[in-house]
């Protein structure tokens, strides 16, 4: 049973910055995992932010980046906006054709 | 642009089969380079992968869902669907569509699960 970790938690002030990350139980996170972040608000689909560890979509906004830190997957959000507050996914694509999502990481704007 | 919609049965008996459609708007189902994925997200807690298909047809499932889950293509309708039988107390979750994004880019494979519907909230209950 594969496992994606995030951190459960994490709280930041406006306009500082902030890394999220997601480490897989087999091991070190590469690009080849293609690792994709996500952005949900309470009562809202989940919206696409990051693809294939650094590209973003065209609706990303600029201060959101995507990386590989320390053999993870890493979301760094610079110069944070309160309607940043939110829930953030990762999601890892293995062998095998399977996806599997981080637990999420509830990250508040205080 | 591309557009995505579920719809099907809100409440389903325990035992029964789920069975929800995602209707594909401002773009074809049958585009290549493109899967097709069901995610669930049960009250109050986190995504869960349950299958994809890709536009040849074919599919990949979470292997926890496997023995329960089909989920299948109708072009002439531009939607693909998800049956999940023997449903229980545990299948209640919102679920969702999405488009899973294949492409190159400076000669690198990427990957993006990029459309997303709204979701749609099915209840198992008698």
């Amino acid at each position: 049973q594969t496992v994606v970790t995030q951190e459960p938690s994490l709280t930041v002030s406006p306009g500082g910055t902030v890394t999220l990350t997601c480490a897989s139980s087999t091991g070190a996170v590469t690009s080849g995992y293609y690792p994709n972040w996500f952005q949900q608000k309470p009562g809202q689909a989940p919206r696409a932010l990051i693809y294939s560890t650094s590209n973003k979509h065209s609706w990303t906004p600029a201060r959101f980046s995507g990386s590989l830190l320390g053999g993870k997957a890493a979301l760094t959000l610079s110069g944070v906006q309160p309607e940043d507050e939110a829930e953030y996914y990762c999601l890892l694509y293995y062998g095998g054709a399977q996806l599997v999502f981080g637990g999420g990481t509830k990250l508040t704007v205080l | 642009q591309l557009q995505l919609q579920e719809s099907g049965s809100g409440l389903v008996k325990p035992s029964q089969t789920l069975s929800l459609t995602c209707a594909v708007s401002g773009g074809s189902i049958s585009s290549g380079g493109y899967s097709w994925s069901w995610i669930r997200q049960p009250p109050g807690k986190g995504l869960e992968w349950i299958g994809y298909i890709y536009h040849s047809g074919s599919t990949y499932y979470n292997p926890s869902l496997k023995s329960r889950v089909t989920i299948s293509v109708d072009r002439s309708k531009n939607q693909f669907s998800l049956k999940l039988s023997s449903v229980t107390a545990a299948d209640t979750a919102v679920y969702y569509c999405a488009r899973g994004s294949w492409s190159l880019e400076r000669d690198m494979t990427l990957f993006g699960l990029d459309v997303w519907g709204k979701g749609t909230t099915v209840t198992v209950s008698s």
